[in-house]
């Protein structure tokens, strides 16, 4: 069975400084990997998508992750924070294989906080 | 329109109340599903809409009674709801199953 980890219910940062947020998945398979990030009252927006091409993702506003297998991880950063990026984020994994296979796993979610 | 829109945005109800929540998608997408989010917790998958037909039903209470009668678009039925079923409800929809949803904005749902 597939599983996602969020290390970080809650991270804060400062403007500018470097957003790091961390996913561990757990999956039979290799899997497809997402981030979505979801604003006040609103649904979640696709951030970016892992499905087997470069291990380096790069989504819209400047946000990117890498798939490291060896370490199961796919951590998403941006290196400058932006007030407008206070959101909650979440990281999902959905595995490859067979045919029918649609089981899409959420994790907890990370509400990010920036600092003026 | 486009994406995926869902109505209405915010629904109070009562536990005895009869109310529909609508989805449609503008996507050409041939999948569609109802999750639920609640505080605190991962998102749930409720149901699973393939090609119209329900391929997945989560373990939901009958008190939710989905219906698709196309691929653009899916209804929730509610009915005899529980407080505990408050919470957002936000449908997605993709093309081919395993791959990126695409939400709506959600329904915030308020059992009273």
């Amino acid at each position: 069975a597939q599983s996602v980890t969020q290390l970080g219910s809650h991270v804060s940062v400062s403007e500018g400084a470097l957003v790091l947020l961390r996913c561990n998945y757990s999956s039979s398979v290799p899997p497809y990997l997402f981030w979505y990030v979801q604003y006040p009252n609103q649904g979640l927006q696709l951030l970016l998508k892992y499905t087997s091409a470069a291990t380096l993702v790069k989504g819209i506003n400047d946000f990117e992750a890498e798939f490291k297998k060896s370490e199961t991880s796919f951590h998403l950063t941006k290196p400058s924070a932006h007030m407008s990026d206070a959101a909650e984020y979440f990281c999902a994994v959905s595995d490859r294989e067979g045919g029918s296979n649609y089981k899409l796993t959420f994790g907890k979610g990370t509400l990010l906080t920036v600092n003026p | 329109e486009t994406g995926v829109t869902q109505t209405p945005r915010h629904l109070v109800m009562g536990m005895t109340n009869k109310k529909s929540l609508k989805c449609e998608q503008h996507l050409g997408h041939n999948a569609m599903y109802w999750y639920k989010q609640s505080a605190k917790k991962p998102l749930e998958l409720m149901f699973v809409y393939s090609l119209e037909e329900r391929v997945e039903n989560n373990s939901v209470p009958s008190r939710f009674s989905p219906e698709c009668p196309n691929s653009s678009h899916l209804f929730l039925h509610l009915h005899t709801l529980q407080p505990e079923d408050s919470a957002l409800y936000l449908c997605a929809s993709s093309q081919d199953v395993g791959l990126g949803r695409h939400f709506g904005p959600g329904t915030r749902l308020l059992v009273l």
